[in-house]
């Protein structure tokens, strides 16, 4: 049981708009910011997104993050083929001490 | 070109012990937080501690407290993770992350009998 929740998967054609979700509490995401990866198959998570909706350079504008009160969202415009992956949400939780990630959101491109 | 380069993963049995090493080349190593991210075989990803810069402060996930051991060497550029009484549930890939923005490739630790 993560103590963020997320979707585990969702999906959109090509072109299409999705958005993940990221659920979590006051003491993680209602106060601290959020960072959001991506994970290809076999690969090292990627990050996508920092501060809740900052691109790190390379980064696609088709990215964007937002964040309200004790949830957060990923939104992925223009879907590609090549974003099909695994995406997590990950924020610093005060009250554990401790980084919490998402369970894992799994995208796929139909 | 900045990189992490993980080391020092293997098969140990239940109740032993591994020491992980993570090479940091390309940037400031002694600026940054550094932190040991890992993901059991089809999981999803799970923070297992992370150390301050000058490693003056240390956070550890619950489930490895008292049994994992996060240290850097901030001349030698690595970061390192001792892991002792290791049991199944510590079988994973073990990443070693900057801040959480720059991730190494990972290193496959299994615990088996």
């Amino acid at each position: 049981q993560s103590v963020l929740t997320q979707p585990p998967s969702a999906s959109g054609t090509p072109g299409q708009r999705v958005t993940i979700s990221c659920s979590g509490s006051s003491s993680n995401i209602g106060s601290n910011a959020v960072k959001w990866f991506q994970q290809l198959p076999g690969t090292a998570p990627k990050l996508l997104i920092y501060s809740n909706n900052l691109r790190p350079s390379g980064v696609p504008d088709r990215f964007s993050g937002s964040k309200s009160g004790t949830s957060a969202s990923l939104a992925i415009s223009g879907l590609q083929s090549e974003d099909e992956a695994d995406y997590y949400c990950a924020a610093w939780d005060g009250s554990l001490n401790a980084w919490v990630f998402g369970g894992g959101t799994k995208l796929t491109v139909l | 070109e900045v990189q992490l380069v993980e080391s020092g993963g293997g098969l140990v049995q239940p109740g032993g012990s591994l020491r992980l090493s993570c090479a940091a080349s390309g940037f400031t190593f002694s600026s940054y937080w550094m932190h040991w991210v890992r993901q059991a075989p089809g999981k999803g990803l799970e923070w297992v501690a992370n150390i301050k810069q000058d490693g003056s402060e240390r956070n550890y996930v619950d489930s490895v407290k008292g049994r994992f051991t996060i240290s850097r060497d901030n001349a030698k550029n690595s970061l390192y993770l001792q892991m002792n009484s290791l049991k199944a549930e510590d079988t994973a890939v073990y990443f070693c992350a900057r801040s959480m923005d720059i991730w190494g490739q990972g290193t496959l630790v299994t615990v088996s009998s």
